[in-house]
């Protein structure tokens, strides 16, 4: 939606493995964010990027990584030391800047056994 | 740190009944979004305001922004089933990064 794809939906994953999730946005935006989204809870930052090759923590940053290598992708790495990685996670884009609107991909939904 | 609290978590109305949501912040804000989110699905931006007393309207949802700037508010007349959701305020806190802080949310549910 929008413009911001993310895949897989549904991703399943041993403990202790390393999980990869994609984001890709055609929609030209210089800043790209990444939040996890509990039951019943509200959104958590954990990685933003205003530019390529430019990244910053958010409030929950422990346990992932992101790479900005190119301004259309923002993957991020869910590694074995996030210690609840079982959540929802979503990908925005904005265009920058105060107040500019975030448009959200459809999520994935990552469950680790 | 900056919070953002949202009451009520949970609100279950019959269909054709008003709702309210009630956005508040410890802090001055400088502008709060809000989002919609179906179940199962993302977030969907709704509305910004800006400015202190504001009030946006859109079709049966009215928005308002305090004098104070630290509560806001999303009021939707006679709902309708297509109303279900979350509904998410967000404080704009990163200045130029436009980081946002989201609130707790409220979950409407709307029996037909």
């Amino acid at each position: 939606d929008g413009g911001i794809t993310q895949s897989p939906k549904y991703l399943f994953r041993k403990e202790g493995q390393n999980v990869t999730l994609s984001c890709e946005q055609n929609l030209n935006h210089d800043a790209m964010y990444w939040y996890r989204q509990d039951p019943g809870q509200g959104l958590r930052l954990i990685y933003y990027s205003q530019i390529v090759n430019d990244f910053q923590k958010g409030d929950i940053a422990e346990g992932y990584s992101v790479s900005r290598e190119k301004k259309e992708s923002f993957p991020l790495t869910v590694t074995s030391a996030q210690k609840n990685p079982t959540a929802f996670y979503l990908c925005a884009s904005s265009g920058g800047g105060l107040g500019n609107e975030q448009f959200f991909g459809p999520g994935t939904r990552l469950t680790v056994l | 740190g900056q919070q953002v609290m949202q009451i009520p978590q949970y609100q279950h109305v019959q269909e054709g009944e008003d709702f309210t949501t009630y956005c508040n912040s410890s802090t001055t804000l400088s502008n709060i979004q809000w989002y919609k989110q179906r179940p199962g699905g993302h977030p969907v931006f709704l509305i910004q305001l800006v400015k202190s007393g504001e009030v946006k309207k859109q079709k049966r949802l009215t928005f308002q922004f305090g004098e104070a700037k630290k509560n806001s508010s999303l009021h939707i007349t006679a709902t309708q089933t297509t109303d279900v959701g979350t509904y998410f305020c967000a404080e704009n806190y990163g200045g130029a990064t436009n980081k946002l802080i989201f609130g707790t949310g409220t979950l409407l549910a709307v029996q037909p």
